[in-house]
């Protein structure tokens, strides 16, 4: 079955205390994205990736970084977690930049 | 810098009755608009898209319209069922830069 696959999907965690969120597509595609969903601000891109190593920016990068290692795999990583980045997050990828995208189910991040 | 400003943030119709939420995108180079939409504690799904070189496109009761001049385009859904309750997300990729912007959301109640 064609899915994105994100884990965990739920966590409870402290301010500062590192965190990955990891995200595994199974169709081979090229682009991958994350982004972040508050109540009132809808979707917000955090980082993308067009291929393997190429990374860039989205609309709000600060406080998180990725890698993209393998074309399969995007994670998220938090490196000093905040309360700010209390959220739901959410991986998508497609075929390319343009194309439909496809979810995962989420995670909810709370930053004590 | 980018951005996308969709309307109304709440919509509410009589089941049979016709909805319409629109976009307006402020980057001129942007070149593909998708709609997904979200059930309650979902992720987000596709329901239909457009690219900048097609005015409009109907998938059954769904279809969207673009123009290119005003910069906006807008969701149309007809014969609205209760299943069609859900909030919508329109976005817009921008030519060039690989980066999805998003609408804040339409919350979309239909009532029996």
């Amino acid at each position: 079955e064609a899915q994105v696959t994100q884990n965990p999907r739920y966590l409870i965690t402290v301010t500062g205390k590192k965190l990955t969120v990891t995200c595994s597509q199974n169709m081979n595609h090229e682009y991958m994205s994350w982004y972040r969903q508050d109540p009132g601000l809808g979707l917000r891109q955090i980082y993308y990736s067009m291929n393997v190593e190429v990374t860039d920016k989205g609309d709000v990068p600060e406080g998180y970084k990725v890698s993209r290692k393998e074309k399969r795999n995007f994670p998220l990583i938090l490196e000093s977690p905040s309360p700010n980045q209390t959220s739901l997050y959410f991986c998508a990828s497609s075929p390319r930049v343009g194309q439909p995208q496809h979810f995962g189910d989420g995670t909810r991040l709370s930053i004590l | 810098g980018e951005n996308v400003e969709q309307h109304p943030s709440t919509l509410s119709v009589q089941e049979g009755d016709s909805a319409v939420i629109k976009c307006t995108y402020s980057d001129s180079a942007s070149n593909y608009f998708p709609w997904y939409k979200q059930e309650l504690g979902k992720r987000p799904q596709l329901i239909i898209d457009i690219r900048s070189n097609v005015g409009e496109k109907k998938d059954q009761r769904i279809a969207v319209t673009l123009n290119k001049t005003a910069k906006h385009f807008s969701l149309h859904i007809t014969e609205t069922q209760p299943e069609d309750s859900a909030v919508y997300f329109c976005a817009a990729s921008i030519q060039g830069t690989y980066k999805y912007i998003f609408g804040t959301g339409t919350r979309l109640k239909v009532l029996a």
